[in-house]
């Protein structure tokens, strides 16, 4: 069975300084993908940025972008130039295309963002 | 695009009643749909798989009588928590397969007096 494992339940950032979120995964599957969800006190889900395990080039999304390390089963996500509105819960998750389909969620990270 | 509305996002009912929670995708046909419970300050905890025109897949220790999940058509699929008792009081999210990924409603708060 799949599992992600976010080993930092809270992390606090300076405004406009820069943060990386960690998080690690275990998976004897190939073909898969990964993401980050923020979560904000709306508790609405947002998609933050998505890897393709075949692409080994790092997504970024503007000020968003991660560290995926294949082999060491690594996903980090850093977040430059921090906002105040980054301020959440941010989820790394997994899903493969094979099988059940289902995402498998970690624990979370609660990002505090200082003014 | 790739919307999914949720209703109600927030419900009080009275113990022994039953409420209903809707997942619509908008724009898109959705054959999977799957729901979540989310107690406070914790992750998402998968319930069950929706899958259109065909029972629900739960997940262990999820009883299927209690949470009761219908998807009728490829944009609708539904919860009814039945015979609601205090401890069913949490957030619950949908969220539809869209491709390799997936869309989030905006979850339903609900609260068993």
């Amino acid at each position: 069975a799949q599992t992600v494992t976010q080993s930092q339940p809270e992390m606090s950032v300076q405004e406009a300084e820069t943060v990386t979120l960690s998080c690690t995964y275990d998976t004897s599957e190939s073909d898969y993908y990964l993401f980050w969800y923020k979560q904000p006190p709306s508790r609405q889900m947002i998609l933050v940025i998505r890897q393709e395990a075949y692409k080994q080039q790092n997504a970024t999304e503007n000020r968003f972008s991660v560290n995926f390390q294949k082999a060491a089963k690594s996903f980090s996500l850093k977040i430059s130039d921090s906002q105040l509105g980054d301020a959440a819960m941010y989820f790394c998750a997994y899903w493969s295309s094979g099988g059940y389909q289902k995402v498998t969620f970690g624990t979370g990270t609660k990002l505090q963002v200082i003014p | 695009g790739a919307v999914v509305s949720q209703h109600p996002s927030w419900v009080i009912c009275k113990s022994g009643t039953s409420v209903k929670i809707e997942c619509r995708s908008l724009d898109f046909q959705a054959t999977t749909m799957f729901w979540y419970r989310q107690f406070p300050k914790q992750s998402l905890m998968l319930m069950a798989t929706s899958n259109e025109g065909s029972k629900a897949t739960y997940e262990q220790g999820v009883e299927k009588d209690k949470f009761l999940i219908n998807h009728a058509s490829l944009t609708l699929s539904t919860l009814t928590v039945t015979s609601a008792h205090p401890e069913d009081s949490s957030f619950y999210i949908c969220s539809a397969s869209r491709g390799y990924g997936y869309t989030f409603g905006s979850g339903t708060r609900l609260t068993v007096v």
